[in-house]
């Protein structure tokens, strides 16, 4: 089966600027999550979605951030202003029914 | 709330070495634990998972982990490193269906 697919996989833009990232969730997984990897660190959870719904923004910067799932497929996930601390890899995950996630590759910001 | 405390940032051991890579948590209620691999510029594969049942959990590519509740720890193994074990490795818990990650270990295997 196709796995869960991301893009960009890169992307360069300077502060104050906005980026949007996509996600794919594998087929049939209700639940979707964006993570946030800084380097040297582990996935840090941004926001969950059970179908269209979210399930836990609490550690979305809200100012900045945004996210949604409609239609309860794809999932985009914004960023506007960007600031140089969000310089990450946002990570797409997907659960299955075993409870197991199966994340995309990642999409790999760099903010100059 | 859960957390997870990654004994080190990063584990050199030798082609054929055993590989130990250290995990405690912290978590309110009963845990299911995660190990998981990250290679360059990929996402997370799941290694293996502890729900309930039998405390020892076998993974893939030769990877096992122990649940022990009293050292509140999920500490890997593997008896032999193959060159190709060399990544990053991401221990975590979770609660209700957050999960909550490590901060990482890096495994470096040297010939």
């Amino acid at each position: 089966e196709a796995g869960v697919a991301q893009s960009p996989r890169y992307k360069i833009i300077e502060k104050r600027q906005s980026v949007a990232f996509w996600c794919n969730p594998i087929s049939g997984h209700a639940t979707l999550y964006w993570y946030q990897q800084i380097l040297g660190q582990g996935p840090k959870l941004l926001i969950q979605f059970q179908n269209n719904g979210v399930v836990d923004d609490s550690q979305l910067p809200k100012d900045r951030f945004s996210a949604e799932r409609l239609k309860g497929v794809d999932s985009t996930l914004k960023i506007q202003p960007a600031k140089l601390e969000d310089s990450a890899v946002y990570l797409c995950a997907t659960q299955a029914g075993t409870g197991e996630l199966f994340f995309g590759e990642g999409s790999r910001l760099t903010v100059l | 709330a859960q957390s997870v405390t990654q004994l080190g940032s990063h584990v050199s051991v030798s082609e054929g070495a055993l590989v130990l890579l250290r995990c405690n948590y912290s978590s309110s209620v009963p845990p299911y634990l995660f190990w998981y691999v990250q290679y360059p510029n990929q996402g997370l594969q799941l290694l293996l998972k502890y729900t309930t049942g039998a405390t020892l959990v076998k993974g893939i590519n030769g990877f096992e982990a122990e649940f022990k509740k009293s050292e509140t720890s999920f500490h890997l193994t593997k008896p032999s490193a193959h060159m190709s074990d060399a990544a990053e490795y991401f221990c975590a818990v979770s609660e209700a269906s957050t999960l909550t990650f490590g901060k990482g270990t890096m495994l470096l295997v040297s010939p």
